[in-house]
């Protein structure tokens, strides 16, 4: 199975500061890579798939990149809103579709 | 308005069974390949399980193969996950989830449904 490795687990940061988040894959899953948003209680939903296409309703300061193994989440300028856990996951191919750990971020 | 709507979770001892059940609304069901992911309480999220439009293909995690069986009723619009031989590490919420074919994402979400196993 493929694995899915984020850093860093937690990130504490300000608002208005951009902040990364990265997705590793133990092995090329090429584009098939979607970041998911969660607040405290909360299911949840989809920022960004395909690696770097925003889903329809995000805001444009949240953007995505990379291909192949190594792929990055990016935050322009944090708002109180994006204070939240963060996961990667892989569809590359057909099922397990795995998730990364999640990295927490949190206000500083 | 896209929903789904899980049900059925619950206190079952291990070794137990319990169905879980999710209403889809919002969207053409039949066509729409659904799954289930769950998340222990302050833990990550696990892919389950997942089933085709027509219910003829099923995927499941090795954590519950053998276990769990997903199917699903097209003509009610409701996806179900059907668990025995329930363990601890069971005790789980349980997200219901479409997968969207074109963009291969989870674009949509249910609020999720606690199982607790504990004697």
């Amino acid at each position: 199975d493929i694995q899915m490795t984020q850093s860093p687990s937690s990130l504490s940061a300000s608002v208005g500061d951009r902040v990364t988040i990265t997705c590793r894959a133990s092995q090329s899953i090429r584009t098939y890579l979607n970041w998911y948003q969660q607040k405290p209680g909360k299911a949840p939903h989809l920022l960004i798939y395909a690696a770097s296409s925003l889903q329809s309703g995000v805001p444009s300061r949240f953007s995505g990149s990379g291909s192949g193994t190594d792929f990055t989440l990016t935050i322009s300028s944090l708002q109180p809103e994006d204070f939240a856990t963060y996961f990667c996951q892989q569809s590359y191919s057909t099922p397990p579709y795995t998730f990364g750990q999640g990295t927490k971020l949190e206000i500083k | 308005e896209v929903q789904l709507l899980e049900s059925g979770g619950g206190l079952v001892q291990p070794g137990g069974s319990l169905r879980l059940s999710c209403a889809a609304s919002g969207f053409t069901f039949s066509n729409s390949i659904m799954g289930w992911v769950r998340q222990a309480p302050g833990k990550g999220l696990e892919w389950v399980s997942s089933i085709s439009g027509s219910g003829t293909m099923t995927y499941y995690a090795d954590s519950v193969k053998g276990r769990f069986n997903i199917s699903r009723d097209n003509s009610k619009s409701t996806l179900y996950l059907q668990m025995h031989s329930l363990r601890d590490e069971d005790t789980t919420i349980y997200y219901c989830v479409k997968f969207h074919l074109v963009i291969l994402a989870f674009d949509y979400w249910g609020l999720g449904t606690l199982v607790t196993v504990s004697s």
